[in-house]
This record gives C-alpha cells, structure tokens and sequence, in this order.
C-alpha cells in the first residue's frame, strides 16, 4: 500500500486565490511526521511546513497551512493568495517516528500552475 | 541555513562507466540520503547513512553502492552504468534522531541530473 498518495497530478489557481493541494497518508505507527516540500523547475526541494501527529493545532507558516486531519489521515497544504511565483511541483511526505531508519516516504507530486 | 551541495548539476555519461555523485552537507547531520526522482514515480530512496561508515539499503539500491568516510560527505556510486539510471538524482540531510524523531527535516541539495548514453 502507499504510504502516501497525491491524487492531483496538476493543479490551476488564479493568481490572488487559495489552492488546497491534497495529501492522504498511512501509517499505523503513533507518532509520525508530515511534511510539505515545493520543487521549482529549478530543482531543489525546498521544505515549507511541518505537522506532528500529537500536534493539537494545524500548522502555519506565512501563507502555508496545513489542514491536519488525524481520523481521516489527510494532512492538505493549503496556499493562501497564490503567487506566480508559487508555480511548482509540490510533494506531501511522511516520517514515521518509532520505526528506524529515518526514512521519509514521499508522494508522486502535484504540479501547481499560478495563472496571471 | 544548511546547506546542501552536489557536485554538479548536470552529468553525460556513457553506458558502462563507473559515476560518482558527490554530496556535501555544512550542518554536521548525522543523516544523509540519495533518491532519484523520475517523472510520475516521486522521490525514491537508494540507500540512505546515519553514521560515518554506516549504510543501508533504500527501495532501490540495485546498480547502486554509497560510500560515507567523512560525516559531512556522501557519494553515491554507478558501477556501471546503464541507461535506466537517467534519472534526476537528489541528495538530503537531516539531523539525527533526537528527541523529536517524527521531526526530522530532511534538506536537499539542488539536484543532478544525469544522462546515460
């Protein structure tokens, strides 16, 4: 089974509108991780936001928010006032904390396009 | 910041050479791995260290070895290479266990694209 699973290959958002990009997650492990990466056309991953799974609140940073929801193991990024510059593949991923190896599992991706 | 260095960005190369991928990290991580990221599959983790000399196998070690003498650095290896390892090939590292094990940020380099001709 997947650990995690994308299910939006791609993605439009008016510039100035909000985006949720979905992720849903499996895991029976207790204490785990979940993380949002965003890959411009340039290459490099670069890390957005992180959620726990014993975190009471949803996470923020800046106009990234993660709407964490445990029962439903979904765990959407959610983009708030597009930018163009937010145009880019984005990958959800998971770290389970008990088992060894700190091995992340990552999503097959979505491809945000920001139109003007 | 941490950062995250590969050796090159962009590699050509010919079916049947011996490839080193370099990667470097400035943040004394104890972590550090190799995926390759191909179109539709996501990222995928060849091996991964989490000590000087230490190594173990990712999902898709096949045709692959690492080497990790040095904390800060971890090279990955081709033997052979052939022309279904033409990959994007990303290199990553985080901290260490901790006392926060689920949050473990893992930091990437830029990336090297490879071509096996």
């Amino acid at each position: 089974a997947q650990k995690i699973t994308q299910t939006q290959p791609g993605m439009f958002v008016q510039e100035k509108e909000a985006v949720t990009l979905d992720c849903t997650y499996d895991t029976s492990d207790p204490s785990y991780g979940l993380f949002w990466y965003k890959q411009p056309s340039s290459g490099e991953m670069i890390f957005l936001i992180y959620q726990g799974s014993y975190d009471q609140q949803n996470a923020t940073e800046g106009r990234y928010s993660l709407n964490f929801q445990k029962a439903r193991k979904s765990a959407n990024l959610v983009i708030s006032a597009s930018q163009l510059g937010d145009s880019a593949m984005y990958f959800c991923a998971m770290r389970e904390g008990v088992r060894t190896g700190n091995q992340f599992y990552f999503g097959t991706g979505t491809s945000l396009t920001v139109i003007p | 910041d941490v950062k995250v260095t590969q050796s090159s960005r962009y590699l050509v190369k010919r079916t049947g050479e011996k490839v080193f991928l370099e990667c470097v990290q400035d943040m004394d991580h104890e972590n550090m791995f190799w995926y390759r990221q191909d179109p539709g599959l996501g990222l995928r983790l060849i091996y991964f260290s989490y000590d000087v000399k230490m190594k173990e196998k990712g999902d898709i070690p096949e045709g692959y070895s690492v080497s990790r003498e040095k904390k800060e650095r971890f090279s990955l290896i081709l033997e052979s290479a052939s022309t279904n390892q033409t990959s994007m090939y990303l290199c990553a590292s985080s901290l260490g266990q901790g006392p926060l094990l689920a949050k473990n940020i893992q930091y990437f380099g830029a990336g090297t694209r490879l071509s096996v001709l």
